[in-house]
């Protein structure tokens, strides 16, 4: 069964600060997308990873993905305030007939002036 | 805005009740996806459909049920509703089915169970 977890669960940021959000998954997957989550607001994609060693960037988020390790990882470069919401980790199965989704259980992240 | 409209936004009832929750996918979207997220149990996978038929299931209740419309659009039927059952409930969908289509959310649906 597919497994994701991520950490840390809570991240408390000074504003210019670097940070990294982990996820690990348990079994081979197709794809890993990060989200971003407003409080009561619906999921914002950020990024899709698809192959080993994938790196993709925009403004102070970088995402990282290392299929051997099963890891991928969210960088923060410089926090602001704005950057303050919850970020999940989701992957799809491997070669399967669906693309179900199974979610890390977020990271939520407050960046303080 | 990705697209994907859920309706209502918010439904209070009492336990006990049954509820319809309703999904319109993308134009030209195929696939129609179910998840729950609540406090407990994080965001999960319920179920997806393709062009009208069941697709996969994850860990949807037996008092849930589902259904894809000729239209595409898709139904949440919740009934027997228990406290627990409080959540916001998305609905995504994409233009196929497998590993490689992109979801795209809806803004959910807030159920609040009294």
């Amino acid at each position: 069964e597919l497994k994701v977890e991520q950490n840390p669960l809570f991240l408390s940021m000074q504003e210019g600060k670097n940070y990294t959000i982990y996820c690990n998954y348990s079994t081979t997957s197709d794809r890993l997308y990060w989200y971003r989550q407003d409080p009561g607001k619906s999921l914002e994609s950020l990024f899709v990873l698809l192959s080993n060693g994938a790196v993709k960037q925009e403004g102070r988020l970088m995402a990282s993905l290392d299929t051997k390790a099963r890891l991928s990882t969210l960088h923060i470069t410089a926090a602001v305030h704005d950057l303050s919401a919850t970020y999940f980790c989701a992957v799809t199965g491997y070669g399967g007939a669906t693309n179900k989704l199974i979610f890390g259980t977020g990271t939520l992240l407050a960046v303080q002036p | 805005d990705s697209g994907v409209t859920q309706t209502p936004k918010h439904l209070i009832t009492a336990t006990g009740q049954r509820v319809t929750l309703r999904c319109s996918p993308r134009s030209g979207d195929l696939s129609v996806y179910w998840y729950q997220q609540s406090l407990d149990q994080g965001l999960q996978f319920l179920i997806q459909y393709y062009n009208g038929e069941e697709r996969a299931k994850g860990n949807i209740l037996e008092r849930f049920s589902a259904q894809q419309f000729p239209d595409l659009h898709s139904e949440l039927n919740l009934s027997s509703l228990e406290l627990g059952d409080s959540a916001l409930y998305f609905c995504a969908s994409s233009g196929g089915a497998i590993s490689w289509n992109e979801q795209f959310f809806g803004p959910g649906t807030r159920l609040t169970v009294l």
